[in-house]
């Protein structure tokens, strides 16, 4: 079983809303003490974060995205969910999830799920 | 904003020992974590907080960090390191990514 599974549509239209989850398997997620990222790369770029969330409410988002996005810990389905706001073709991308450890001086992510392709186009 | 710089690409010849840079305004003072991506793969942590090294990872992988640049050192470089790598680091409660650097083996 895949620790981090990313799932969701692989084709969105422009201005409508992203919409991801990433299900977490081998236990419960809250009773890790780990925040849940999304970062995303483009095609033949760099990787780009775009927010962490705790399952107790806590949550840090790229300022550059801060406005469009929504990330949320369902804890009864095990899973974390990412919605992304009026998307355009720039954010056609392969969005991963991962596993992060935050702390005051230090976050980094140990695990990383296999990536969900979702392009945007009419 | 803080912002973080890596070179475009690194070569090395087989078997020598690949140095990567990540140059930020007193980054010694952050904690830099390095991740490996091989060509269609998924990212993988190979250095956390400067110097620590995931169990999984080779020995051959090394961190520092000093100054205003921290450096990721493979020794003994292998075909199977060719990748992009990637160093990040926390900033005003930001995950900041490098741009990425290349490894080409020779």
């Amino acid at each position: 079983q895949v620790p981090l599974q990313e799932s969701g549509p692989g084709l969105v239209k422009p201005s409508e809303t992203l919409s991801l989850t990433c299900s977490v398997s081998g236990g419960s997620i809250t009773s890790y003490n780990y925040y849940w990222a999304w970062i995303r790369q483009p095609p033949g770029k760099g990787l780009e974060w775009i927010g962490s969330v705790y399952h107790g409410g806590d949550s840090y988002y790229s300022p550059s995205l801060e406005s469009r996005v929504t990330i949320f810990v369902d804890t009864s389905k095990n899973h974390v969910s990412l919605k992304l706001t009026s998307v355009t073709a720039a954010d056609t991308a392969v969005y991963y999830c991962a596993r992060t450890t935050v702390s005051k001086y230090y976050s980094y992510m140990d695990l990383w799920g296999e990536g969900a392709t979702v392009t945007v186009s009419s | 904003s803080y912002e973080v710089t890596q070179p475009l690409s690194v070569s090395v010849a087989l078997g020598q020992t690949a140095r990567i840079t990540c140059g930020g305004n007193n980054i010694g003072a952050k904690n830099v974590h390095w991740y490996q991506q091989r060509p269609g793969q998924v990212p993988v942590l190979v250095i956390y907080r400067d110097k620590k090294r995931p169990s999984e990872i080779p020995e051959r992988f090394s961190g520092s960090n000093s100054g205003n640049t921290a450096t990721l050192s493979i020794s003994g470089a292998q075909v199977g390191d060719e990748a992009d790598y990637y160093c990040q680091v926390w900033d005003s409660n930001t995950v900041l990514f490098g741009g990425g650097t290349k490894l080409t083996v020779l």
